[in-house]
């Protein structure tokens, strides 16, 4: 079955502690993204990657790292310099324009989530 | 700075009513309009818009871009119980960046 994992589905730290978030897909898209998601808000954009080995600050980067060294896989790292880390963690990926998907039909899909609380 | 803003926040319903949610945006080099639906877990997609003027439709739902006015529609006819959820809009640019809406939280009560 072709999808998006995110693993593990909870996830609990203690303050100081550096932890990563596993995002894997087998959808062959080039583009993938993580958001976190707050109560009662939308998805805010931490960093996102177009192609193996690059990849760009979303608008909440600090206190994240990424790497992208493999299509399929792009973890997140949560460091101990993120001030507020408890949130709900999602992962997505697409294909992009031009790249083979259907006229129209780059949209991103999401994985099922992960909900880190660091206390 | 990307904007995407979602009106109305919260919206309460009964089975049967019509619902239009707005999404207005502001970003450089706009490239497409997402609407996803989101129940308790990841958002499902709903469409994709990238040209003015050509309605999506799928069942009761639709919705539509204007690309010069700058806001997206999502219409939902004959609602439903099982509508119910946070629809969330997004704008991505040719850059690849993303930017969502704080979404509108839709209840549809029997």
């Amino acid at each position: 079955d072709g999808g998006i994992t995110q693993s593990p589905k909870y996830l609990f730290r203690k303050e100081g502690q550096n932890v990563t978030l596993s995002c894997e897909q087998n959808l062959n898209h080039d583009a993938m993204y993580w958001y976190r998601q707050d109560p009662g808000q939308g998805l805010r954009l931490i960093y996102y990657s177009q192609i193996v080995n690059d990849f760009q600050k979303g608008d909440i980067a600090e206190g994240y790292s990424v790497s992208r060294e493999k299509k399929e896989s792009f973890p997140l790292t949560v460091t101990s310099a993120q001030k507020n880390p408890t949130a709900f963690y999602l992962c997505a990926s697409s294909t992009l324009p031009g790249q083979g998907a259907p006229a129209g039909r780059y949209e991103q899909y999401f994985g099922p989530g992960t909900r880190l609380t660091v206390t | 700075e990307d904007k995407v803003v979602q009106s109305p926040l919260s919206l309460v319903v009964h089975e049967g009513d019509t619902v239009t949610l707005n999404c207005s945006y502001e970003v450089t080099n706009f490239r497409s309009l997402l609407w996803y639906k989101q129940e308790k877990k990841a958002p499902t997609f709903l469409f994709m818009l990238t040209s003015s003027g050509i309605e999506k439709k799928s069942g009761r739902l639709s919705s539509i871009l204007d690309k010069k006015e700058l806001f997206s529609i999502l219409n939902i006819t004959a609602t439903q119980t099982g509508d119910s959820a946070i629809y969330l809009c997004a704008v991505v640019t040719n850059a690849g960046k993303s930017t969502f809406g704080d979404g509108t939280t839709l209840t549809v009560k029997p």
